[in-house]
Order: structure tokens, then C-alpha cells, then sequence
């Protein structure tokens, strides 16, 4: 089983260029998010999705903007890339109902320079 | 405002010992709690979650957690800990019900040293 895929799986970006992070999912899951995880800061909610075509900002948005055109993706963008966004980012998925786990994917290492 | 604490950046024990790593949570109405454990360049694993019922949870590898409403905390447990034990540990709360239902919100985590 797949379960939840990221890629890329590292990246080194200069400052001002833009990336897009794919998650994909075989679950068939209706929540998905996106967290970055800094050193001391745990891991932190930048957006999240409860369906195809719905998204909402988490805890730390700004930077970034996401898309869920189909289900089983999820979308990270980065328009214009800044230092402070250099961070490993993971992808989870859960089902819909709240009282059940989340599953994660293996993160995406990212450096901006 | 809806969160979930963890109060010690690091824990050491000794291999053999019991552990506990600890978690506080502030949620309106009934809280789901999970603990999930991340290894070394990987991404997290669930280990168990309280939902609802017997306070004493069991999860995986014979990592137990209780919960206590009272002290509204939700704190991880072994009885005897193992050197591969040692990891970075997270507690998580997810929302039930209003505008940010199924959210996932995790505390800092809790970096566990176990030393034979």
C-alpha cells in the first residue's frame, strides 16, 4: 500500500522562485493537510482541506496557497520563495470521521537560499 | 483557544525504566488525544488514541497512554523502556465539531533518550 506520497522528497530553491509540493493519497480519505515541522516549533498547520475543491487556512498560511482538485491530491504552493520557509513539510490524510488517526507521508525537505 | 501542550522539550531514562512523556489539553467539549512518534527522517507514526471510554489506552509497541479529565491531561506511558524507544513524540488534539472540525493540532513534541 502507498498510502500518502510526497515529492519531491528534497529541494533547494533561491530565494523568489516558485514550487509546487504534490501529496497524493490512495485511502480515498476526505481530510488532507499540510504542516511544516521547525526545529522546537512541533509541527505546525498551514492549510487543510475536508474535500474536493474546499480548502482553509491553518495556524501559519501566509506564503503559501493550496488546491484539492481532485480528492486523492493535495497541492502546496510556494509563489515566491523566502529563507523563512526553509522547513520539512508533511502531507497527511485522514478519513472523515473525527475519532480516527491521521496518516502521514515521509516529508519534503526544503532549503531556500 | 483550543490547544494542546507538551511541557518537557527532552526526556532521558534509563533503559528498563518506565517512562512518561507528558500532555496537557485545552479543548472545548470532548477531546480526541493521539500520540504519535517520529523516528529519525521519517514521518510520524500513530501509536494510540483516546476517544472515548476506559481511561487507560493501549497502543503499539507496549506504549500505553492515560487520560484524566480532571487534570485534562493525556500523558504517554511504558513500563519499561527501550533503547529503540528513543525518538521525538507527539501529542495531538483533533477538533469535533464547529468551523475547524477535523483539524489536527499537535504539541511541540517531546525528544525521549533512552541510554542502556
Amino acid at each position: 500500500n502507498a498510502g500518502v506520497t510526497q515529492t519531491p522528497k528534497f529541494r533547494v530553491l533561491k530565494t523568489g522562485q516558485s514550487m509546487t509540493l504534490l501529496c497524493a493519497q490512495d485511502m480515498n480519505h476526505e481530510y488532507m493537510y499540510w504542516y511544516r515541522q521547525d526545529p522546537g516549533m512541533g509541527l505546525r498547520l498551514i492549510h487543510y482541506s475536508v474535500g474536493e475543491g474546499t480548502t482553509a487556512k491553518g495556524e501559519v498560511p501566509d506564503g503559501y496557497n493550496v488546491s484539492r482538485l481532485k480528492k486523492q491530491n493535495f497541492l502546496l504552493g510556494l509563489e515566491s520563495a523566502a529563507p523563512s520557509q526553509t522547513s520539512v513539510y508533511f502531507c497527511a490524510s485522514s478519513p472523515f470521521v473525527v475519532n480516527t488517526e491521521a496518516f502521514f507521508g515521509q516529508g519534503t525537505r526544503l532549503t531556500v537560499v | 483557544a483550543q490547544s494542546v501542550a507538551q511541557p518537557e522539550d527532552q526526556v532521558n531514562v534509563a533503559e528498563g525504566n518506565p517512562l512518561t512523556v507528558k500532555c496537557t489539553y485545552s479543548v472545548s467539549g470532548n477531546p480526541y488525544l493521539f500520540w504519535y512518534v517520529q523516528y529519525p527522517n521519517r514521518g510520524l507514526q500513530f501509536l494510540l488514541k483516546y476517544i472515548t471510554g476506559d481511561n487507560l489506552v493501549k497502543g503499539s509497541y507496549g506504549f500505553e497512554a492515560e487520560f484524566n479529565k480532571s487534570q485534562t491531561s493525556f500523558h504517554l506511558k511504558k513500563p519499561s523502556a527501550l533503547v529503540s524507544d528513543s525518538a521525538l513524540y507527539f501529542c495531538a488534539v483533533r477538533f469535533g465539531y464547529g468551523g475547524s472540525q477535523g483539524n489536527l493540532i499537535f504539541g511541540k513534541g517531546t525528544k525521549l533518550s533512552v541510554k542502556p
